[in-house]
């Protein structure tokens, strides 16, 4: 397996513009997670899907951002407008979590370099 | 309070020498995941446990969870070593795993030659 996928690695864009992140997680996973990553904060969890349904979201930060996962194999965050305090190093993870145990390891992707300029 | 604390933040060594990064936690857990994370980004897992000690090759991991504490040990330690770790914790509420990990601050490790 290829592991964590995602896409762009670097995205530079202005203030405003639409932002799309792209992640495809191991194929069999059920659990996937988006994070951010600053030097102020460390890592952060934005988002957690589980079975495809967000689980937990209250790492998002406003309503400029908003994640999909339309399918086991696919998932998206987007955020729009961006702003400058956007820039950040986004993750994606996936792991196998079953019902009362962590289950497998997580599996990160190389991330998403975001610079809002 | 962070539910999970790392000491030391910053950690310079000589080649060869044994490098010992601790971990604390507060909150009830399932497991503990040490991650590294080199210069670049890429965070890589490498050890998931709950119980007692896990080696890979150089590296060894160790658990107390009476004590909440965990220590990631790196003997003879090398300038390829040099990279962030990283402690993350599930928690456990109300008899659950909850999914989220939560993250220790890291701690930047340096290998000189």
């Amino acid at each position: 397996d290829a592991g964590v996928i995602q896409s762009p690695r670097h995205e530079v864009t202005e203030m405003g513009q639409e932002v799309t992140l792209r992640c495809k997680p191991i194929s069999g996973h059920n659990s996937l997670f988006w994070y951010r990553q600053t030097m102020m904060r460390g890592l952060e969890l934005l988002i957690y899907f589980n079975n495809n349904v967000p689980i937990d979201d209250s790492g998002m930060p406003e309503d400029r951002f908003s994640a999909k996962m339309p399918n086991a194999s696919f998932s998206t965050l987007k955020i729009q407008p961006s702003e400058p305090r956007d820039s950040a190093v986004y993750f994606c993870a996936s792991s196998l979590t079953g019902t009362g145990s962590w289950g497998t390891e997580a599996f990160f992707g190389q991330g998403t370099r975001l610079t809002v300029v | 309070k962070n539910e999970v604390e790392q000491s030391p933040q910053n950690l310079t060594a000589q080649e060869g020498e044994f490098i010992t990064i601790n971990c604390s936690y507060s909150v009830g857990i399932s497991a503990l995941h040490w991650l590294q994370q080199h210069p670049g980004g890429g965070i890589v897992s490498l050890f998931m446990l709950s119980s007692g000690k896990k080696k890979h090759g150089r590296l060894i991991a160790t658990i107390n969870i009476q004590e909440k504490h965990s220590s990631l040990h790196i003997t003879a330690s090398h300038p390829r070593d040099s990279a962030v770790y990283i402690c993350a914790v599930p928690r456990i509420l109300g008899g659950s795993t909850l999914g989220r990990l939560y993250f220790g601050r890291g701690t930047q490790l340096t290998v000189w030659p």
